[in-house]
């Protein structure tokens, strides 16, 4: 089954502890994202891969960090977490825009943050 | 840069009416935009998008939505609704060079018996 798999789904921390949440496709897909979504601002930007080894910042990428080693894997860093960082996250993936064509971009089922 | 605005954050509606939400978004470029769903606990599904062509797009669950570039609107219509469409529901813009997928605030769609 074609899928976006995120772990864990919920987390409970501490400031200053740092976590990592995983993200993997098996899709090969070439795009990967990370969003936070908080109530009232819909989905935001953290981060976002166009290809292994490539990354850019989105919207809010301040006090986060990725990599893209392998393809069907894209971590989410938080090196030290603070109570804002309190969110619901979504990884995200599809194939990159070839040739004009625009492609579905699928979603994980989200991982619950806590930070206090 | 790119933005979206969902006018609405909460709509009430009672079964079987018609429902609107509305969408409107600011760009300097062409755009593709997007209505996805959210129901509760889960992740993001595609509803339908508008990349070219007929203005007026159809979707999974019976919506639609049309787009009207003059007014910089893609508002999402359903005739009828089901206590199973109540979610939150969220429109989305990417631009033409495709990197970067904008989301609006969300409204959620509360449907009542």
């Amino acid at each position: 089954e074609a899928q976006v798999t995120q772990n864990p789904r919920y987390l409970i921390t501490v400031t200053g502890k740092k976590l990592t949440v995983t993200c993997s496709q098996n899709m090969n897909h070439e795009y990967m994202s990370w969003y936070r979504q908080d109530p009232g601002l819909g989905l935001r930007q953290i981060y976002y891969s166009m290809n292994v080894e490539v990354t850019d910042k989105g919207d809010v990428p301040e006090g986060y960090k990725v990599s893209r080693k392998e393809k069907r894997n894209f971590p989410l860093i938080l090196e030290s977490p603070s109570p804002n960082q309190t969110s619901l996250y979504f990884c995200a993936s599809r194939h990159y825009r070839l040739q004009g064509t625009i492609y579905e971009q699928y979603f994980g089922p989200g991982t619950r943050l806590t930070v206090t | 840069a790119q933005s979206v605005t969902q006018l609405d954050s909460q709509v009430p509606v009672f079964e079987e009416a018609p429902v609107e939400l509305r969408c409107n978004y600011s760009s300097s470029v062409s755009v593709y935009l997007f209505w996805y769903v959210q129901y509760p606990n889960q992740g993001l599904q595609l509803l339908l998008k508008y990349l070219s062509g007929s203005t007026l797009v159809k979707g999974i669950n019976g919506f639609e939505a049309e787009f009207n570039k003059s007014q910089t609107s893609f508002h999402l219509r359903k005739p009828s609704v089901h206590i199973s469409d109540t979610a939150e529901y969220f429109c989305a813009v990417r631009n033409n060079a495709g990197n970067m997928l904008t989301f609006g605030g969300g409204t959620r769609l509360m449907v009542k018996p």
